[in-house]
């Protein structure tokens, strides 16, 4: 299995402009959770998904943030407009309900907001 | 949620055992307790969870005290790419088992050192 996918790897934009950051799971998990990592406020989660509905957004910063996962195979976390304090490396995550504890983590797309 | 305590940071020599520390006094009794460690660049990975038992998998052992308010990751044979930030999170499973959230705190950095 190739693992959680997320693209772009890198993304730099300028302040103002929308910004989608894309998420494909592991083949099989109805979990999906969207993080975002800074050095001043760590490891937070945003939002999570079961089954293609949102559970949970209260992680959600405010109303520049949106998600989506129109399929078990493919979820967004789209910025607009954004900001220089989004500047954050944003994680992706799936699992499997029933089957472990353990949520897979993808690589990560870096933001950069100028 | 209830918290978790960890050093800031830890030093280790290549081939030695690392134990790492975590209190949580506050804890619950639905409270799992999970260990995820994050490489330099790279996302979270699972490393070993437990309730109230003793854990052993190929990665680690988790050793939990008789009264849960602390718990000690053992990693047995440190190797340089065992230098990494570790977390541990306390995971409430509430009524059904159906609450999958991950808080992540600040974690400790383990050093070390060949």
């Amino acid at each position: 299995d190739a693992g959680v996918i997320q693209s772009p790897r890198h993304e730099v934009t300028e302040m103002g402009q929308e910004v989608t950051l894309r998420c494909k799971p592991i083949s099989g998990h109805d979990y999906l959770f969207w993080y975002r990592q800074t050095m001043m406020r760590g490891l937070e989660l945003l939002i999570y998904f079961n089954n293609n509905v949102p559970i949970d957004d209260s992680g959600m910063p405010e109303d520049r943030f949106s998600a989506k996962m129109p399929n078990a195979s493919f979820s967004t976390l789209k910025i607009q407009p954004s900001e220089p304090r989004d500047s954050a490396v944003y994680f992706c995550a799936s699992r499997k309900q029933g089957f472990s504890n353990e949520q897979f983590f993808g690589p990560g797309t870096r933001l950069t907001v100028l | 949620d209830a918290k978790t305590t960890q050093p800031n940071s830890m030093e280790s020599n290549e081939e030695e055992p690392v134990h790492l520390p975590c209190n949580h006094s506050t804890i619950s009794g639905t409270d799992y307790i999970h260990w995820y460690r994050q490489l330099p660049s790279q996302g979270p990975e699972y490393v070993i969870h437990g309730l109230t038992s003793n854990v052993n998998n190929r990665m680690a052992s988790l050793a939990i005290a008789e009264d849960r308010k602390s718990s000690t990751l053992i990693l047995h044979r440190a190797t340089l790419r065992d230098a990494a930030v570790y977390y541990c999170i306390l995971r409430d499973v509430g009524s059904g088992g159906s609450n999958y959230k991950l808080t992540f705190g600040k974690g400790t950095l383990l050093t070390v050192n060949p």
